[in-house]
């Protein structure tokens, strides 16, 4: 099984900083990525697929980037919406797994 | 729009069995694959099943193998997911997400959940 590791599993930050959470996984999966936000109580919702392709709706401050092993999801300037968990998931092969999930706080 | 509505959860002994329901509208069922994704209480997703457009292959985890079955009825636009052989860990929110399967699968859209409890 491919094993995703998220880093920070939490981090503290303010609106308008700029924040970058780094998913790595456990061997090459070459762009299949995805990134999904949860907010308390709800369902995840698809932010970005393929590493770097933005899902229709979402703002353009998220963005994603990376292929192999290391990747990476930036949100350009927090707006206080963006509290949330942010899981990384990779489609590559079955079972299909996710990270361990990022809590962003406010600050 | 797109809606996902699922059923069926509640409180179930260890060893008991459930089926869970997922209703889709707004889109055609038939032209997605569907997935089941859980979700401990206070803990990370998991990823449980998913089933191909026409039902005809089905995909678990190995944590459920054996145990559930996931399944469509197309002409109902409906999702299910039989679960037997209920253990404490299987206690979970349990998502149907729509699968958009362009080179790989991802889930693009979520139901709301429905908890399922195993507990004696």
């Amino acid at each position: 099984d491919i094993q995703m590791t998220q880093s920070p599993s939490s981090l503290s930050a303010s609106v308008g900083d700029r924040v970058t959470i780094t998913c790595r996984a456990s061997q090459s999966i070459s762009n299949y990525l995805n990134w999904y936000q949860q907010k308390p109580g709800k369902a995840p919702k698809l932010l970005i697929y393929a590493a770097s392709s933005l899902q229709s709706g979402v703002p353009s401050r998220f963005s994603g980037s990376g292929s192999g092993t290391d990747f990476t999801l930036t949100i350009g300037s927090l707006h206080p919406e963006d509290f949330a968990i942010y899981h990384c998931q990779q489609s590559y092969s079955t079972p299909l797994t996710f990270g361990g999930g990022t809590k962003v706080e406010i600050k | 729009q797109v809606q996902l509505v699922e059923s069926g959860g509640g409180l179930v002994k260890p060893g008991g069995s459930l089926r869970l329901s997922c209703a889709a509208s707004g889109f055609t069922f038939s032209d997605y694959y569907m997935s089941w994704i859980r979700q401990a209480p206070g803990k990370g997703l998991e990823w449980v099943s998913y089933i191909t457009s026409s039902g005809s292959t089905m995909y678990y985890a190995d944590s459920v193998k054996g145990r559930f079955t996931i399944s469509r009825d197309n002409a109902k636009n409906s999702l299910y997911l039989q679960m037997n052989s209920l253990r404490a860990e299987d206690t979970a929110v349990y998502y149907c997400a729509r699968t958009k399967y362009s080179s790989a699968p991802q889930f693009d859209y979520w139901g709301q959940g429905t908890l399922v409890t195993v507990s004696s």
